[in-house]
């Protein structure tokens, strides 16, 4: 078992709708949480940066995490076709600075 | 400021031979990085450095050097091309270990 899975998708939405992006994660001593955006042909650019639980949001993207439920989401409200791409999530622990990544979903909008 | 920078952004070897992947970042970042990507595998650690003259094995390091002469350059080694090295290479930096990383473009190799 992967220690940060994804589903890989496809996921395909039409324009304007609400996105919710999901990893899950099994080591409890993950502390700092991930999203990173990616572009075909491009690298990954980030997104979010968390640590520990509770909400975060950035314009249209919300970023959450769960410890009790090792869950980790990121919402995107009124997506638009640029939105198209790999969305990775990624997590580290404090004793150990080594990102563990998922395999990333990729995310069709629609227009 | 360019960023991170990697050089070149397409290369095909035989099995065997060997090169060098270039990587540049202009942001005085003291933590450097290379991964691999492979389809529904993410991203793989390779060889990490803290700093100049300080490097470490990541998760997949068999078959690759890397050096840290400089804080802005950390070059990635392929000692002896194999097909299992097909893969597309990111390099990334952070201002510190512990901070978000910034990555170029990528490197896509064919070994054939």
């Amino acid at each position: 078992q992967k220690e940060v899975e994804q589903d890989p998708g496809p996921l395909s939405v039409p324009e304007g709708a609400i996105v919710s992006l999901n990893c899950t994660y099994s080591n409890s001593a993950f502390q700092y949480f991930m999203w990173y955006r990616q572009y075909s042909r491009k690298g990954p650019e980030l997104l979010m940066y968390t640590y520990s639980s509770g909400n975060k949001e950035d314009g249209r993207f919300t970023a959450q995490v769960d410890k009790s439920s090792k869950y980790i989401s990121l919402f995107i409200r009124d997506s638009q076709p640029s939105d198209s791409a790999t969305y990775l999530c990624a997590s580290y622990m404090d004793s150990n600075y080594q990102l563990i990544w998922g395999a990333g979903t990729k995310l069709i909008i629609k227009p | 400021n360019a960023g991170v920078t990697q050089t070149p952004k397409f290369q095909v070897l035989k099995t065997g031979q060997s090169m060098t992947l270039q990587c540049a970042q202009d942001m005085n970042h003291e933590y450097m990085s290379w991964y691999r990507q492979d389809p529904g595998m993410g991203l793989r650690l390779i060889h990490y450095s803290v700093g100049a003259g300080i490097t470490d094995q990541g998760e997949v390091p068999n078959g690759y050097n890397v050096s840290r002469s400089t804080t802005e350059d950390f070059p990635l080694r392929l000692l002896s091309a194999a097909p299992s090295q097909t893969s597309v290479y990111f390099c990334a930096s952070s201002y510190k270990a512990n901070q978000p990383q910034h990555f170029g473009d990528g490197t896509r190799l064919s070994i054939l």
